[in-house]
């Protein structure tokens, strides 16, 4: 089964630091990944997506990706405590159209 | 409003009895998905369907049936042959099957078996 593998933390970061979410996958054909955060008892919402290797940025956030390695990376800057949820790493595995989902990364940004 | 409703949003299960979760969307979005969360874990696929009348299997789908005889309704059914059935139990949709990654999920059912 192709795997998505991310640190379930949690991750804990003071107001206004920057964190970093980590993320590796198995199935190297992958062309397509993700970041969902899911606040506590509610559903994932999307919140970046990156096709090419390098940095994509939206505002406060950054996805990396890194295909010679399988790594996808979240950055995000200026850390809010309204930023404190779990993020999910989604990949779009070679061969259906479906996202595989990682156990999620717990972040916590202390006030 | 557009969006995907699950119902029921909390369900209570003898062991043995077979249950339905309800999702349905007004989103005229093609893609529909059900995935399963446990506790501290990401989310595991069940059931996809790209297309009416037409449905794939995903990781775990032992245990769980699906339909989709209309293209805004996905019903989920856990059967008793389920043997650990106690889940938080997402649908998601999307515009197309080229658009697997943007996936819009309705609030959840929670499943617990008693």
């Amino acid at each position: 089964q192709k795997e998505v593998e991310q640190n379930s933390g949690p991750l804990s970061v003071p107001e206004g630091a920057i964190a970093s979410l980590n993320c590796t996958y198995s199935d190297r054909g992958s062309q397509s990944f993700f970041w969902y955060r899911q606040y506590s008892g509610k559903s994932p919402e999307l919140i970046m997506f990156i096709y090419s290797n390098g940095d994509k940025e939206d505002g406060r956030f950054t996805a990396q990706l890194n295909k010679a390695s399988q790594y996808v990376s979240l950055l995000i800057r200026d850390s809010q405590p309204s930023d404190s949820a779990t993020y999910l790493c989604a990949v779009e595995s070679t061969g259906r159209r479906a996202l595989t989902f990682g156990s999620g990364t717990r972040l916590q940004v202390q006030p | 409003d557009g969006g995907i409703t699950q119902s029921p949003k909390y369900l209570f299960r003898k062991e043995g009895q077979n249950v339905t979760l309800s999702c349905e969307q007004n989103l005229n979005h093609d893609a529909m998905y059900w995935y399963r969360q446990d506790p501290g874990q990401g989310l595991r696929l069940i059931y996809y369907s790209q297309i009416v009348n037409d449905f794939q299997k995903g990781d775990i789908a032992e245990g769980y049936s699906v339909s989709r005889e209309k293209k805004e309704s996905f019903p989920l059914t856990v059967t008793s042959a389920q043997k650990n059935p106690t889940a938080f139990y997402l649908c998601a949709s999307s515009a197309s099957p080229a658009d697997t990654g943007e996936l819009f999920f309705g609030e959840g059912s929670r499943l617990t078996v008693l």
